[in-house]
């Protein structure tokens, strides 16, 4: 079975623009959670999508937003971009939301703001 | 809140050389356990969880970790080190109820000297 795929797996944008990552989960997940690390702030928690729902929210602006498709393939948007926005940013499916459910990670897009 | 903390920032170690990666949580009611880690540039690979039950869990790549309620604690263990796991491990705790969000612990980087 296919893991978790990101794309794209770098990305390099200037301060004020606009970019949008995307994230196929495994094949019949359907929960879809978004991660940023750095190396300050470690990992943190960015939102949860379940059935087209933005199910849980973390602690980030509103220039953070995302969505999900009916086949749970999530998107993920960052507007007027700062230069601490240079992260990279990771994907997470699971079969439904719950904490008691392992959570496959893909392998990042690494976003860098200039 | 729930909170996840591992002491130990850095550990080098020698191949062959036994390993234990510390963590403590704090939550109220039982929690669900994971350790993850992280090659350079990579996502996060889960070596294992708990969530009920036998409190030595077994992982991939000859991992172990016990749960011990008393302390607070899910260590990770493995009796025989190689060089090839030299990596980032990460330490989380899984929400209860219908949220998949992971909180991250800061990290223990594993250096292995041959």
């Amino acid at each position: 079975k296919a893991g978790v795929t990101q794309t794209p797996r770098y990305l390099i944008k200037t301060r004020g623009q606009q970019v949008t990552l995307s994230c196929s989960p495994i094949s019949g997940h359907r929960s879809v959670s978004w991660y940023q690390q750095t190396p300050g702030q470690g990992l943190q928690f960015l939102f949860e999508y379940f059935s087209e729902t933005q199910r849980n929210k973390g602690n980030f602006p509103g220039r953070f937003s995302g969505r999900q498709f009916s086949n749970s393939r999530s998107e993920m948007n960052v507007s007027t971009l700062e230069l601490g926005d240079s992260a990279l940013y990771l994907c997470a499916s699971s079969l439904v939301p719950t904490g008691a459910r392992e959570q496959y990670f893909g392998p990042g897009t690494r976003l860098t703001v200039t | 809140a729930q909170s996840v903390t591992q002491p130990d920032i850095h550990i080098t170690v020698s191949e062959g050389a036994s390993l234990e990666l510390r963590c403590n949580y704090s939550y109220g009611a039982t929690p669900y356990l994971f350790w993850y880690v992280q090659s350079p540039g990579q996502g996060l690979q889960l070596l294992l969880k708990y969530f009920s039950g036998d409190t030595l869990v077994q992982g991939i790549k000859g991992f172990e970790a016990e749960f011990k309620r008393s302390q607070s604690s899910f260590n990770l263990r493995k009796p025989s080190v190689h060089w090839s796991d030299a990596a980032e491990y990460f330490c989380a705790v899984g929400s209860t109820g219908t949220a998949s969000k992971l909180t991250f612990g800061t990290g223990t980087r594993l250096q292995v000297t041959l």
